[in-house]
């Protein structure tokens, strides 16, 4: 079946302009993630969405950070005012909470601030 | 609050030799251990994981992890390399968080494997 799917792979933007980041996750599952990956930083969680719950926003890194997620499916990251340290691969997961957490990654969006 | 550490930032190994890329864990309460790997310009890809039974996992690709409980342990090993196998792996443990099980993974920093022919 479709895994996990982003949207757009990369994007380059100048410093100061918004950014949307797109992900569809696998047909059925609860659960969504958003991490970020950056060069000598390793994988930093940011925010999850469960079913109808409250996102857990604990590892927004800053208020220019937002998502949002319509219809329990697909999840919009959203980047105002870009600066060059928001530079990374933007990664999102989808999981069952009854496979224990077992998360199933899209390929990322890496995205480059000029 | 809940860490991992890999402490190798690469292992090399040579083809058909056996490898361990080692991962340790602080967690609060049982751990909920994982097991990725990343390929070049990929996202992450499940190896494997430990939630409770057999401290030996076996997961995709022929890899295998030993959960130890006293060491507070989880590395991965396969017994036979290939140059296939060469990508960045990554540790991971299931975070608590105050508000309860967010399911959310607190990732180590990464091992670079390197198999060589």
């Amino acid at each position: 079946g479709a895994g996990v799917s982003q949207s757009p792979s990369n994007k380059v933007t100048e410093k100061g302009k918004d950014v949307e980041l797109r992900c569809d996750p696998i047909s059925g599952h609860t659960a969504l993630y958003w991490y970020r990956q950056s060069l000598g930083q390793g994988l930093e969680f940011l925010i999850y969405f469960q079913g109808n719950s409250a996102p857990d926003k604990s590892g927004l890194p800053s208020d220019r950070f937002s998502a949002e997620r319509t219809g329990g499916s697909v999840s919009t990251l959203t980047i105002q005012r870009t600066q060059q340290e928001d530079s990374a691969v933007y990664l999102c997961a989808s999981s069952l909470v009854r496979d224990n957490y077992e998360q199933y990654f899209g390929p990322g969006t890496r995205l480059t601030v000029t | 609050a809940q860490s991992v550490a890999q402490p190798e930032d690469q292992v090399n190994v040579a083809e058909g030799n056996p490898l361990t890329v080692k991962c340790t864990y602080s967690v609060s309460g049982n751990p909920y251990l994982f097991w990725y790997v990343q390929y070049p310009n990929r996202g992450l890809q499940f190896l494997l994981k430990y939630i409770t039974g057999d401290n030996l996992v076996k997961g995709s690709y022929g890899f295998e992890a030993e959960f130890n409980k006293s060491q507070t342990s989880f590395h991965l090993k396969k017994p036979s390399a290939l140059v296939s196998d060469s990508a960045l792996y990554f540790c991971a443990v299931r975070d608590y968080g105050g508000s309860g099980n967010t399911g959310k993974l607190i990732f180590g920093q990464g091992t670079t494997l390197q198999v060589k022919p």
